[in-house]
């Protein structure tokens, strides 16, 4: 069954410090990963997009990896900012489909 | 249009009332997704198509939920009989069949059920 399972579910960490979110899946055949943020009441940003020939990506204090031997991924935010707070959605392709992971729920505090 | 559009932004309802949501998708976009998000919560899957097609719909809650999408464009998300657990933000999703296979967002429907 193509899943895909985020973790943790939710968490809350002090301003400036790092945070690491996972994302396993069971989707195949794999097509391509994409971690979204969603602020509340938005729509999801793409953040990065990850195919199967590629380890890590950066976007700015963002930076995912991708496992593809292990079906896992990562999303590691540097240096964390108060606008960093929402909802970390990991969305992974197959060849006829796409799967949401149900989300990680960050909250910076001050 | 430049991306995916739903409409209404929003509806209000009494309970026991039927609701049509409605999503049309980038033109060209094959696959096009159905799901919601309770407040603060993660996306729950609905349904797909690809073109016409339903391809899974086992995300619907019960029988009261059917999405159809007659041409391959427009899909319509129906809610019948609407109960006050159906409140939520239902949102679409569309992507394209080649290449990287972007994936667009709708701006979501806002749905009350009073």
């Amino acid at each position: 069954k193509n899943q895909v399972e985020q973790s943790p579910q939710s968490l809350i960490i002090l301003e400036g410090k790092n945070c690491t979110l996972q994302c396993n899946y069971t989707v195949s055949p794999f097509s391509n990963l994409r971690w979204y943020k969603q602020d509340t009441g938005r729509g999801p940003v793409s953040l990065t997009i990850m195919t199967f020939s590629e380890n890590t990506k950066s976007n700015g204090r963002y930076t995912a990896t991708l496992d593809a031997d292990t079906k896992q991924s990562s999303l590691h935010i540097t240096a964390s900012q108060l606008s960093d707070s929402a909802s970390y959605i990991c969305v992974v392709s197959s060849a006829s489909k796409i799967i949401f992971g149900s989300g990680t729920r960050l909250s910076i505090r001050p | 249009g430049a991306g995916v559009s739903q409409s209404p932004r929003y509806k209000v309802t009494k309970r026991g009332q039927d609701v049509a949501l409605r999503c049309d998708p980038i033109s060209g976009h094959v696959s096009l997704y159905w799901y919601r998000q309770a407040l603060g919560q993660g996306p729950e899957f609905l349904t797909y198509f690809n073109y016409e097609a339903q391809q899974d719909k086992s995300g619907l809650p019960n029988d009261r939920f059917s999405a159809e999408r007659p041409e391959g464009s427009i899909s319509t998300l129906t809610i019948q009989r609407t109960e006050q657990r159906d409140s939520a933000m239902y949102r679409c999703a569309s992507s394209s069949r080649t290449g990287d296979r972007r994936v667009a967002f709708g701006s979501g429907t806002r749905l009350t059920v009073v």
